[in-house]
């Protein structure tokens, strides 16, 4: 089946704009995350939706930052007033988590939106 | 604190050699851990958990609590081992959210 894609696989911008980052989990998947990858830091965590549960938006780095999850399926990730220091690759993921608390769950990436920030 | 750390940007090993990633963790209660990894061009992807004690193409880890490590090894490298692993900690009681290391690019010589 299909897995989790994202688009657009690139995004350029200038800086001071806003820019909006699609994901479409796994059909069924009820968990999604949001992940960031920057060159030298690593994956840094960045929200997580699960079911009609409030968001976990702790890792998000400042309130330009937001995301929505529409009829528990596809996901936006919108940044307000684009900086240099957003530059990086925006990897989505999803995985099933069981309501009985199965842990273990393996998450299924996308392939990432690469945004650059001029 | 929640924090994984892997030492190592880039390891450098030839075919056949023995390949160890280093991974430790920070975290007070009893924690998941996992290895993904990246091949060139493609996406992350899992490569294995420690709760299931396999082996996944000739790789295995072992969690450590005493030493709070979570190191993956390999007898023998294979070229095709040229990826980037990432070891990743989920202690966030079955949400699923994970925690990540900085990564470690391995890379196999012939």
């Amino acid at each position: 089946g299909a897995g989790v894609s994202q688009s657009p696989s690139n995004k350029v911008t200038e800086k001071g704009k806003d820019v909006e980052l699609r994901c479409d989990p796994i059909s069924g998947h009820t968990a999604l995350y949001w992940y960031r990858q920057s060159l030298g830091q690593g994956l840094e965590f960045l929200i997580y939706f699960q079911g009609n549960s409030a968001p976990d938006k702790s890792g998000l780095p400042s309130d330009r930052f937001s995301a929505e999850r529409t009829g528990g399926s596809v996901s936006t990730l919108t940044i307000q007033r684009t900086q240099q220091e957003d530059s990086a690759v925006y990897l989505c993921a999803s995985s099933l988590l069981g309501y009985s608390g199965v842990t273990q769950n393996e998450q299924f990436f996308g392939p990432g939106t690469r945004l650059t920030v001029l | 604190a929640q924090r994984v750390t892997q030492p190592e940007k880039l390891l450098s090993v030839f075919k056949g050699a023995p390949v160890e990633l280093k991974c430790n963790y920070s975290y007070s209660g009893s924690p998941e851990l996992f290895w993904y990894v990246q091949y060139s061009r493609q996406r992350l992807q899992l490569l294995l958990r420690h709760i299931s004690r396999e082996s996944i193409k000739g790789f295995t880890a072992d969690l450590n609590k005493g030493e709070t490590s979570f190191h993956l090894k390999k007898p023998f490298a294979q070229e095709e081992d040229s990826a980037m692993y990432y070891c990743a900690l989920d202690g966030s009681s079955n949400t699923g959210k994970l925690i990540f290391g900085q990564g470690t690019t391995l890379q196999v010589k012939p």
